[in-house]
């Protein structure tokens, strides 16, 4: 079975300070990827996702992921962050090609951003 | 509609009553996955609709949890019996294709109270 670990349940960073946050799957086969991002009182957005191809996914507001096979991780990074970019972020793995059977996202427990100004 | 819609918002009852969530996922979506996220946790899969094949319920965590989706639309969610530890924010998704190529695109949620 798929399972994703975000080791870093809360960072703390200054408004305009680089970001990574750490995402590390275990899955059998190349995997789907995702990050999602939830503010409060909010359902999930979806910042960016990785199939096949480029290991350097582009998202939204300015976000970007690299997907490393040997690392098994797939970790979201932004070079300058913004305030607004508080939230926390979720990242996720789906199973490639489940044929017959049921497909779902399992998600790590999340990392909660606080930004300071 | 333009996007998942979960309603209510917000529901507090007491325990023991029972309680339904409402779903209406994105018209022409065909999936339709309802997750649990509670206090400090990650999403737990609950239940996963394909179309009108038969739903995978291998997430809900007790035989007082059932879904439903008529019309291959509009999802209900049922607890009954409901307990403290049942408190929670439900999240539907929907996704257009099963293997979700697309990704999930996640209602709001309900924030259900059990007092």
């Amino acid at each position: 079975a798929q399972s994703v670990t975000q080791p870093d349940i809360h960072i703390t960073v200054s408004e305009g300070a680089s970001l990574e946050l750490r995402c590390n799957y275990s899955y059998g086969a190349t995997p789907y990827l995702f990050w999602y991002v939830q503010s409060p009182g909010q359902g999930l957005q979806l910042l960016l996702k990785y199939f096949s191809g480029d290991t350097l996914v582009q998202g939204i507001k300015g976000f970007e992921a690299e997907f490393k096979r040997s690392q098994s991780s797939f970790n979201l990074r932004k070079p300058s962050v913004h305030w607004s970019d508080a939230a926390e972020y979720f990242c996720a793995v789906g199973a490639r090609d489940s044929g017959a059977g049921s497909y779902q996202l399992t998600f790590g427990k999340g990392t909660k951003l606080s930004v300071i100004p | 509609g333009a996007g998942v819609s979960q309603s209510p918002s917000n529901k507090v009852t007491e325990k023991g009553k029972d309680v339904e969530l409402r779903c209406d996922p994105i018209s022409g979506h065909t999936a339709l996955y309802w997750y649990r996220q509670s206090l400090g946790q990650g999403l737990e899969f609950l239940i996963y609709f394909q179309g009108n094949s038969a739903p995978d319920k291998s997430g809900l965590p007790s035989d007082r949890f059932s879904a439903e989706r008529t019309g291959g639309s509009v999802s209900t969610l049922t607890i009954q019996r409901t307990q403290q530890e049942d408190s929670a924010v439900y999240l539907c998704a929907s996704s257009f294709r099963d293997r979700g190529t697309y990704g999930y695109t996640f209602g709001s949620g309900t924030r259900l109270t059990v007092v």
